[in-house]
């Protein structure tokens, strides 16, 4: 089975910090995505990667940036937290492009004070 | 622009009784289509894709949903709900991005 794990289920942060969400696949997935969930909004794309040091900018980039150094790990950091960005964050990642499954984590839920 | 559209926010069955979740589409050439499904406190799960051939295509948990050219939809269904089937389902096209979803339909079981 696919996995995807994050690095916490829930984080509560302050305004102005710098904050790290991670995500991890054992699959050997070559493609990686960040999303955020928002009530009424449904999933929306912030980042995602195609390959190691490779990104991509999605529908929704301003005020988060990505790292991916190693294949099976894809970063998403918040450079400074502000209360707009409290929401639900899902990692997936796929072995294809475009057409093939998505395999998603559990989520991390961040609240920004 | 390649999109989807779940006309329901919400919809509520009774156990037992069928179900739908309804998804429209807008797509260039050949659609390849998703549902996903998302229980409490989880991420999403994948529950089938159309890519082509059979109209109809079978899931996971009992789920099948339908492919409908003339009418663009790819409707989500189930014979017989079960209350474990509340949960929030997406249905998703690829598009400009990999995968665009819609925004959401919350199933509600109800015994």
């Amino acid at each position: 089975d696919v996995k995807v794990t994050q690095s916490s289920r829930y984080l509560v942060k302050r305004t102005g910090e710098k904050v790290f969400l991670e995500c991890v696949q054992d699959m050997d997935h070559e493609n990686m995505f960040w999303y955020r969930q928002d009530p009424g909004l449904g999933l929306r794309l912030i980042y995602f990667s195609y390959d190691v040091k490779m990104k991509e900018k999605g529908d929704i980039p301003e005020g988060y940036s990505v790292s991916r150094e190693k294949k099976e790990r894809f970063s998403l950091i918040l450079e400074s937290a502000s209360t707009n960005q409290t929401s639900m964050y899902l990692c997936a990642s796929s072995l294809q492009r475009d057409t093939d499954t998505q395999y998603f984590g559990p989520g991390t839920r961040l609240t920004v004070l | 622009a390649q999109s989807v559209a779940q006309p329901e926010d919400q919809v509520n069955v009774a156990e037992g009784n069928p179900l739908t979740v309804k998804c429209t589409y807008s797509v260039s050439g050949n659609p390849y289509l998703f549902w996903y499904v998302q229980y409490p406190n989880r991420g999403l799960q994948f529950l089938l894709k159309y890519i082509t051939g059979d109209n109809l295509v079978k899931g996971s948990y009992g789920f099948e949903a339908e492919f409908n050219k003339s009418q663009t939809s790819f409707h989500l269904k189930k014979p017989s709900a079960l209350v474990s089937d509340s949960a929030l389902y997406f249905c998703a096209v690829p598009g400009n991005t990999p995968l665009v979803f819609g925004k959401g339909t919350r199933l509600s079981v109800i015994a």
